[in-house]
């Protein structure tokens, strides 16, 4: 099963609110990723978990806060959003720690469409 | 530096023709290569990759890649396209001194016409 599930599938918050994405797999992988994409363009790497601990940061505005609960689920915090945070946020997985030299392919999920008003 | 170049924003292609989606990268040492395919609204599917060995990489659903390190290329093939191969498709590169950093190219949009 190489499966990534992410909820919502749809998120509409104003500029005031505080939501939060998630993120869970069960394949036993070690790093799990956030990617903001907007429509027609590449991921932007945005946070790098490695075996529950943060191991990048892409330099992303503290309105947006990661958290690693346990190996299997990985959430988002959202809080004070811009309107030009509006993308496809990205959840994926890697079965290696996603260190340096480590190869392993990464496994997406189908994404929360973040809208904020 | 890194970087992937996708030449083309889209390809089009009649079912039955063979698709080719080239890519091409810059990379100090040895490239990790990557395909990626996204259809509309879903998330990014893992297509194959080449760490080493043979340059000839097969992956998912019938796509093959073929690397060559004299030209610093990693095209995507298929002998037969279907239409449900149309979808967005992203090359990547991971650095060998990275944390988890795919570096992607700007995506290549296929069209596969009945």
């Amino acid at each position: 099963d190489t499966e990534v599930t992410q909820t919502p599938k749809h998120l509409v918050m104003g500029m005031t609110n505080k939501k939060s994405l998630k993120c869970e797999q069960h394949m036993g992988h070690r790093a799990m990723y956030w990617y903001k994409q907007k429509a027609k363009k590449p991921p932007e790497l945005m946070f790098v978990y490695s075996y529950e601990k943060l191991s990048i940061n892409e330099s992303v505005p503290s309105r947006f806060s990661p958290e690693c609960p346990n190996s299997s689920l990985l959430n988002l915090h959202l809080h004070a959003l811009q309107p030009e945070d509006s993308a496809l946020y990205l959840c994926a997985s890697s079965q290696d720690g996603g260190g340096p030299s480590r190869l392993g392919e990464q496994y997406f999920g189908p994404g929360t469409r973040l809208t904020v008003t | 530096a890194q970087s992937v170049a996708q030449p083309e924003d889209q390809v089009n292609v009649a079912e039955g023709n063979p698709l080719t989606v080239k890519c091409t990268y810059s990379v100090s040492g040895n490239p990790y290569l990557f395909w990626y395919v996204q259809y509309p609204n879903r998330g990014l599917q893992f297509l194959l990759k080449y760490i080493t060995g043979d340059n000839l990489v097969k992956g998912s659903y019938g796509f093959e890649a073929e690397f060559n390190k004299s030209q610093t290329s990693f095209h995507l093939k298929k002998p037969s396209a279907l239409v449900s191969d149309s979808a967005l498709y992203f090359c990547a590169v991971r650095p060998t001194d990275s944390w988890g950093k795919l570096q992607f190219g700007a995506g290549t949009q296929v069209v596969v016409t009945p």
